[in-house]
């Protein structure tokens, strides 16, 4: 089948560095994806990987072993605004997506 | 970039009435849309494929015949919950790709639906 898994509550203080892993099982694997979400808001697209390796955008990096089937999203600096809820997601040969359970991220002062 | 308009935002409605939910592309044509249903603290749970044009294409376990979705136009698509009940009640998301835009999808606001 299809599935993702990462962990499901993280916490972290402000200014600091946190790690959000991501493990995917899936039969055909074109990248993974991170999205973001605040509470009673909408995802918001951060990075895809469709190769190993690290992406860097901004204060966010994401990635990718695919001999693994393993990712990661990196937020460094962390700040207050960067409380929120995090899926790693990939897309299926239908262009569907196919999202994790979520990782909701604390950050504390 | 590209903007996904949904509407509304919210809507309370009484149980037995049937509720629409109108998402748009507002500057790019989407040939599909996708309609995602999430409870609270839960991941986005996959729907129904939206195809401008065509039928809509249903996950398993989802009544068509209950969330009926039509796909008009290039830039709108319509989910419309028949005969609401309680359990129904969620937070609805649309989301479109538009072509030849770097990888990932935009998502619309959401709609958070409550049924009494």
């Amino acid at each position: 089948g299809q599935s993702l898994e990462q962990p499901s509550e993280v916490t972290a203080v402000e200014g600091a560095i946190v790690q959000i892993n991501c493990t995917y099982q899936t039969s055909g694997f074109y990248g993974l994806s991170w999205y973001q979400q605040h509470d009673g808001g909408a995802p918001t697209f951060l990075s895809y990987n469709a190769l190993d390796g690290l992406e860097e955008t901004g204060r966010f990096s994401s990635f990718l072993s695919r001999s693994d089937s393993y990712g990661y999203l990196l937020l460094q600096e962390l700040q207050m605004k960067d409380s929120a809820s995090y899926f790693c997601a990939f897309p299926t040969g239908g262009f569907k997506t196919i999202f994790g359970a979520g990782t909701r991220l604390f950050v504390k002062a | 970039g590209a903007v996904v308009s949904q509407h509304p935002s919210r809507v309370i409605c009484k149980s037995g009435t049937s509720v629409k939910i109108e998402c748009r592309s507002l500057d790019f044509q989407a040939t599909t849309m996708f309609w995602y249903r999430q409870f609270p603290k839960q991941s986005l749970m996959l729907m129904a494929t939206s195809n401008e044009g065509s039928k809509a294409t249903y996950e398993q376990g989802v009544e068509k015949d209950k969330f009926l979705i039509n796909h008009a136009s290039l830039t709108l698509s319509t989910l419309t919950v028949t005969s609401a009940h309680p359990e129904d009640s969620s937070f609805y998301i649309c989301s479109a790709r538009e072509q030849g835009a770097s990888y990932g999808y935009t998502f619309g606001s959401g709609t958070r639906l409550t049924v009494v």
